[in-house]
């Protein structure tokens, strides 16, 4: 009954490569996040979405396209892979509204390498 | 420029003693988050902080927020082995619960029998 999962745990591909993540939530929140970890641990917003609308969108390389099909799934497609895209993402989401409280749900992570 | 600063960046402590991680921030913010990040794990919500003066514990921590100085600290006390991890400020900017975090740079803390 995992809140936030991310597949796959691991990808490790070659450069040039695209490959897609996936993220699902069974929180019923209707706000999802894409962060990117990089190797000193810092962690940056990439992108949200808010009732499959995008709400933000930082200045991430165009090669990077998230989507979300409805509110429960955000994923993030990655075009042309470079050396610089190795990081874990992190895929997250919270429920909106003035009053609401609640942090942000962390899914487990995508280790992305390239070689 | 939106800033997160956490102080130390790396903390080794022996058991039983106490320690305090500081987080300041550049910019006006209604949240303040700390998250606990276990190696090669996720990020784990510790507390949510939403008012100026507002204390919240949990076990041997403790977290606590200044919004005029712009300071949160997450105070430590009688550290034990499993307290071990990097934990993370983050703010929020953005309107009813969708902004986005801007995070500190983390804080690893070590704990040593």
């Amino acid at each position: 009954d995992t809140a936030v999962s991310q597949t796959p745990k691991y990808l490790v591909t070659q450069m040039g490569n695209d490959k897609s993540i996936k993220c699902e939530q069974n929180l019923g929140h209707d706000t999802m996040y894409w962060y990117k970890q990089d190797s000193k641990k810092f962690l940056k917003i990439m992108f949200s979405y808010n009732n499959k609308e995008l709400i933000i969108n930082e200045t991430v390389p165009n090669r990077f396209s998230p989507k979300s099909p409805d509110k429960a799934h955000l994923n993030l497609h990655i075009n042309s892979l470079e050396l610089g895209d190795s990081a874990v993402y992190f895929c997250a989401s919270s429920q909106s509204g003035f009053y609401s409280n609640q942090p942000q749900h962390f899914g487990d992570g995508t280790r992305l390498s390239i070689l | 420029e939106l800033k997160v600063e956490q102080n130390p960046l790396f903390l080794s402590m022996q058991e039983g003693k106490n320690y305090t991680i500081y987080c300041n921030y550049s910019t006006t913010s209604d949240r303040l988050y700390w998250y606990r990040q276990d190696p090669g794990k996720s990020l784990e919500s510790l507390f949510v902080l939403l008012s100026n003066g507002a204390v919240k514990q949990e076990g041997r921590l403790m977290a606590s927020l200044d919004t005029k100085a712009r300071l949160s600290t997450l105070h430590i006390t009688a550290a034990v082995h499993d307290l071990s991890a990097t934990y993370f400020c983050a703010i929020s900017k953005g309107s009813s619960n969708t902004g986005k975090l801007i995070f500190g740079q983390g804080t690893t803390l070590q704990v040593k029998p």
